[in-house]
Parts: C-alpha cells; sequence; structure tokens
C-alpha cells in the first residue's frame, strides 16, 4: 500500500532556511504528481505547493511564492521542499500528498521561532 | 486563488443524516474533494471526483455538487464520524488548489 514518511521538520529561527523531505513507497511515483500540505497548530488545512509527476509544472500557495521551492528525485521516490526566508506563521505541520490527495503521511512539524 | 467556505460547525444526532456544505466560485468548474480528519491524526480522502469513495470508506459517505456548491451527506451518522471534514477543489485558474476552512462535526 502507499507509505509516505516527511522528514526534515524542526525548530528554526525566523529568516533561516530547512528542507523536508517525503519518502514514498507502494506506488509508481514516476507517475504520480505530489503535493505538500500544512497545517498550523488548531487551524485548518493549507495547500502549499504540487509538482507533476516529470516535476515539469510547479505551482505554489501565494503564501509561499517566491521562498519555498518544490522538486523531487523519481530514481530514488523523494518528494522535497526547500523553504527559505521562514516566518513564524510558516510553523505548522506539513504532509506531503500523493496526487489527487488520494493518500497522506503522517506529517513533520516545523517551528519557525526566535 | 479563490476561496472556498464551510459551516464552522455542524451537529446530528446518532444514527441520522448529516449534510455538510462547500460553497465556492471555482466549484461550478472542479469538483471537490473532501476528507475526514480526527485529532492527532493525517488527513483520509472520503470523497473524491463526482461521487467516488475509495476503497475502505463506508458506503454511507456520498458527494454531490450544484452549482457553486459542493455537499458531503453521511447517511446514518456513527459515533466514529465524529471529526472535522475538510473540502478541497482547484482555484479558478485551475493551477493551484484550496482548502474549505473545515467543519467540525459532532454526533449527539
Amino acid at each position: 500500500q502507499v507509505h509516505l514518511v516527511e522528514s526534515g521538520g524542526g525548530v528554526v529561527h525566523p529568516g533561516k532556511s530547512l528542507r523536508l523531505s517525503c519518502a514514498a513507497s507502494g506506488f509508481t511515483f514516476s507517475t504520480s504528481g505530489m503535493h505538500w500540505v500544512r497545517q498550523a497548530p488548531g487551524k485548518g488545512l493549507e495547500w502549499v505547493a504540487g509538482i507533476s509527476y516529470d516535476a515539469t509544472k510547479k505551482d505554489y500557495a501565494d503564501s509561499v511564492k517566491g521562498r519555498f521551492t518544490i522538486s523531487r528525485d523519481n530514481s530514488k521516490n523523494m518528494f522535497f521542499v526547500q523553504m527559505n526566508s521562514l516566518r513564524t506563521d510558516d510553523t505548522a505541520v506539513y504532509y506531503c500528498a500523493k496526487g489527487g490527495l488520494t493518500d497522506w503521511g503522517q506529517g513533520t512539524l516545523v517551528t519557525v521561532s526566535s | 486563488s479563490s476561496e472556498l467556505t464551510q459551516d464552522p460547525a455542524v451537529s446530528v444526532a446518532l444514527g441520522q443524516t448529516v449534510r455538510i456544505t462547500c460553497q465556492g466560485d471555482s466549484l461550478r468548474s472542479y469538483y471537490a474533494s473532501w476528507f475526514q480528519q480526527k485529532p492527532r491524526q493525517a488527513p483520509v480522502l472520503v470523497i473524491q471526483g463526482e461521487n467516488n469513495r475509495p476503497s475502505g470508506i463506508p458506503d454511507r459517505f456520498s458527494g454531490s455538487s450544484s452549482g457553486n456548491t459542493a455537499s458531503l451527506t453521511i447517511t446514518g451518522a456513527q459515533p466514529e464520524d465524529e471529526a472535522d471534514y475538510y473540502c478541497n477543489s482547484r482555484d479558478s485558474s485551475g493551477n493551484q488548489r484550496v482548502f474549505g476552512g473545515g467543519t467540525k462535526l459532532t454526533v449527539l
């Protein structure tokens, strides 16, 4: 079955960078789009970004455009988000999800705090 | 981007039927998906597309759409259905996805 495992979360100061990873298994990763979705503490879900199966198309939420960059490595079944210029309002659990948002990982917590 | 609007909270008596709605202009062009999230758990897809339930989702969950409104209906609500429910669709450009604010369902 589909298995998605996020890693790379932690505590970081405002203005700094962090890179999250998502390890995928149980499906043909190279033919599936992928997404990052986040959830701030006690708040709702927010779509962050999505990438096509071949990385030719990348879309971002307005709130992260210009600061976050998504990428993938189909040879390693890995999906990434590089988060720069982090702000306190980026504090959230970050989930990776398979195309169509059909399957989700358990999330990794990012805390941006001074 | 566009917005999707949900009622913050809805309650239903055990065994009764409840409808959770999601409104937004982009729903005139794109179907909504629906997600169930229980405390301290990742969201789970319950309805996708016109009215498609992933494997393992009980058939008491169904979806529908009319105009700018998508609906998730639970027919015969069970205690385990108590959760937050989120709708999701594309924005008007088709490039971004957007979630509704979520509806907290209480089963009485």
